[in-house]
């Protein structure tokens, strides 16, 4: 079946990158994606990438997705405390209905 | 533009009550929704989707059901809840090319 894996937690200071990885299973997934979940509020969706796709960016985000590996990471650059949150992975499945298989979630702690 | 709405915000039930939860989007037509749980120190677990009236898929069998009566409106629903049913829902529309956006939650305690 299915599975995403995520490591559970980074901590990283003010100002410094963050790299927030993760590793899937299904090689025919469509998309890949990277949401964020602040307390207690629904998920955000940060960015996506096309899985033909290796590389993205979006402002201070950079998402690198190595196919052969199954592996996709999202570098967050110059970190800020509001940064601090909790980020999903999740892939696409080809189920043809879009349904989308989470990771576990990694949490961010931006310290000052 | 297009808004995910659920009700209520948190719930408080006891163990063997019923449930209904609500979501509504706006702005749209047709849209294929999604219900998903998040239990504590949890990843996203996908419940049901529904690409249109009436028409409902579950992906885990369960203590739940949903309907989805108008365009607009997914429902989710217990008859009498557990224990295990304490979590976070969260109801989700598809947009564009795969890609869905998710509405606020409903924070669900059952004692």
């Amino acid at each position: 079946g299915e599975d995403v894996e995520q490591s559970l937690f980074l901590s990283v200071r003010e100002g410094d990158s963050s790299v927030i990885n993760c590793t899937y299973t299904d090689s025919s997934s469509t998309y890949l994606y990277w949401y964020k979940q602040e307390p207690g509020a629904g998920l955000q969706l940060l960015t996506y990438i096309f899985s033909n796709m290796d590389m993205k960016q979006d402002q201070r985000l950079t998402v690198l997705l190595n196919k052969k590996d199954k592996h996709l990471s999202l570098r967050i650059a110059d970190t800020q405390t509001g940064d601090s949150a909790i980020y999903f992975c999740a892939e696409s499945s080809d189920s043809g209905y879009s349904t989308l298989t989470f990771g576990k979630g990694t949490m961010l702690l931006v310290s000052p | 533009s297009q808004t995910i709405h659920q009700w209520p915000a948190t719930l408080v039930q006891p163990v063997g009550s019923p449930l209904s939860l609500e979501c509504t989007v706006e702005g749209t037509s047709n849209p294929n929704l999604y219900w998903y749980r998040q239990a504590a120190g949890r990843g996203l677990q996908l419940l049901f989707y529904s690409v249109g009236i009436g028409q409902i898929s579950s992906e885990v069998p369960q203590n739940l059901s949903a309907s989805r009566p108008q365009d607009r409106q997914f429902i989710l629903s217990s008859k009498k809840l557990l224990l295990s049913d304490s979590g976070f829902y969260l109801c989700a529309q598809r947009r564009g090319s795969d890609t869905q956006y998710f509405g606020p939650g409903t924070r669900l305690t059952v004692l």
